[in-house]
């Protein structure tokens, strides 16, 4: 099966501090990568698409400055929360699309927490 | 936003019932998928059915969709105390460019199954 990780799986900063968080497909090339954010006992909402080589195609109402997305190679996607504040706290996922068919495979996450 | 609605919003029931969420969505649609999520953990994938499928089985999972009423049911068999987790749809839509292939959540069914 197609495997996805992210690290670190757990982080705690201080407020105004900068976190990254990493996206890789271990045994496949994903040429999509999506970055989700799911508060408590809600659902997972898109943040931004992560093309290879390209900029990233962010959801309304999603910072670009704040949230910086690079998808520098076809295995990892890196986000980096900027300037962190308590309201960032959440749990972060990932995905990496194959481009062969139309499942997401999904990293196990990381849990953001900013003092 | 999120597009898919889904109900219930909790279900409770004995080890070896039957188990049924329901989801509805309100634009077309290419596939919709289900997944798993165990408490603070990342998504499995369950099951895709696209938009020209009906019916789909896996082991004890069946799924159903109605396109003409924008709604997909997942069914789940005998169920055990290890399906207790939260289900999720999540709708592909024939986006082109760079958001080719990215999904809406629906707001999840908490499945709790007693032993």
């Amino acid at each position: 099966g197609a495997v996805v990780s992210q690290h670190p799986s757990r982080v705690i900063c201080k407020s105004g501090t900068s976190v990254k968080i990493e996206c890789r497909s271990l045994d496949f090339q994903a040429t999509t990568m999506f970055w989700y954010r799911q508060f408590p006992k809600q659902s997972l909402m898109l943040m931004a698409t992560s093309n290879e080589g390209s900029k990233a195609t962010y959801e309304q109402g999603v910072e670009k400055d704040k949230f910086l997305i690079n998808h520098a190679s076809l295995t990892l996607s890196t986000l980096t929360v900027t300037s962190a504040h308590p309201e960032d706290s959440s749990f972060y996922i990932c995905s990496a699309r194959r481009q062969r068919n139309y499942e997401q495979y999904f990293g196990p996450g990381t849990r953001l927490t900013v003092t | 936003s999120q597009q898919g609605e889904e109900d219930p919003q909790a279900l409770s029931i004995q080890e070896g019932e039957n188990a049924t969420m329901n989801c509805s969505y309100k634009t077309s649609i290419n596939n919709l998928q289900w997944y798993r999520q165990n408490s603070g953990r990342g998504l499995v994938h369950l099951i895709l059915i696209r938009s020209n499928e009906r019916e789909k089985h896996s082991g004890r999972l069946r799924v159903t969709l109605d396109t003409s009423k924008k709604s997909s049911s997942l069914l789940i068999t005998a169920s055990r105390a290890a399906d207790t987790a939260s289900y999720f749809c999540a709708t592909g839509v024939n986006a082109g460019g760079t958001s080719y292939g990215k999904l809406t959540f629906g707001q999840g069914t908490i499945l709790t199954v007693h032993p």
